[in-house]
């Protein structure tokens, strides 16, 4: 079954930048063009961050950006804030399935 | 405002049925894909079912497909989710979600989500 691979977590300091990958085999996800990211608070729904690999949603931070090279789909979040503490998945639809999610990334704000 | 909001789940017996309904309002309803996802609390979320606007096109997880089945009424603006032969595997935290605008894939951008709904899969 195809899967997105995250990092289990990844953290920084106020103000800082840092990039979430979300890895797989590209062929299998449409060459990523679909990738989207969700970030979700403890007891929450997911939020939509970013859509379409790079689109954001009405309301999203500008400091959210997403992009893909090769395999991998990354979130980048620039000026890191308190409250960008959370977990993040990324998805995408796969040729062989409905759709998977990654395995997460936790983002702690040091 | 755009608003999803699922009925109550509850506790099922393995092998039993349920239906999980999503009031939506504050959009075209019958212009948008909608989307059932669950989520195992602690666990990361899984696409469960997808359905087109029109509700002419459908698709589902493998883990589901045969056992649930997704439909909508856009006449009251709902969004249905039929589950049977459920297991305990099904026990999840059950969320429609609104899709953006926009052709196939079935699965992109999802911008509006209900607040869940736990289903609970027990005897």
């Amino acid at each position: 079954q195809s899967a997105l691979t995250q990092p289990a977590s990844v953290s920084g300091s106020p103000g800082q930048s840092i990039t979430i990958s979300c890895t797989g085999v590209s062929s299998e996800f449409g060459g990523f063009r679909y990738v989207s990211w969700y970030q979700q608070h403890p007891g929450k729904a997911p939020k939509l961050m970013i859509y379409d690999v790079s689109s954001r949603p009405s309301g999203i931070s500008t400091r959210f950006s997403g992009s893909t090279s090769g395999n991998t789909a990354s979130l980048t979040i620039s000026g890191l804030q308190a409250e960008d503490e959370a977990d993040y998945y990324c998805s995408s639809y796969t040729i062989s399935s409905l759709g998977v999610f990654g395995t997460g990334t936790k983002v702690t704000v040091l | 405002e755009v608003q999803l909001v699922e009925s109550a789940g509850g506790l099922v017996q393995p092998g039993g049925s349920l239906r999980l309904s999503c009031a939506a309002s504050g959009f075209t309803f019958s212009n948008y894909v909608m989307s059932w996802v669950r989520q195992i609390p602690g666990k990361g979320p899984e696409w469960v079912s997808v359905i087109s606007g029109s509700g002419d096109n459908t698709y589902y997880a493998d883990s589901v497909k045969g056992r649930f089945t997704i439909s909508r009424d856009n006449s009251k603006n709902t969004l249905y989710l039929h589950m049977d032969s459920l297991r305990a595997e099904d026990t999840a935290i059950y969320y429609c979600a609104k899709r953006v605008s926009g052709t196939l894939p079935p699965i992109r951008g999802f911008d509006h989500w209900g607040q869940g709904t736990l289903v609970t899969v027990s005897s």
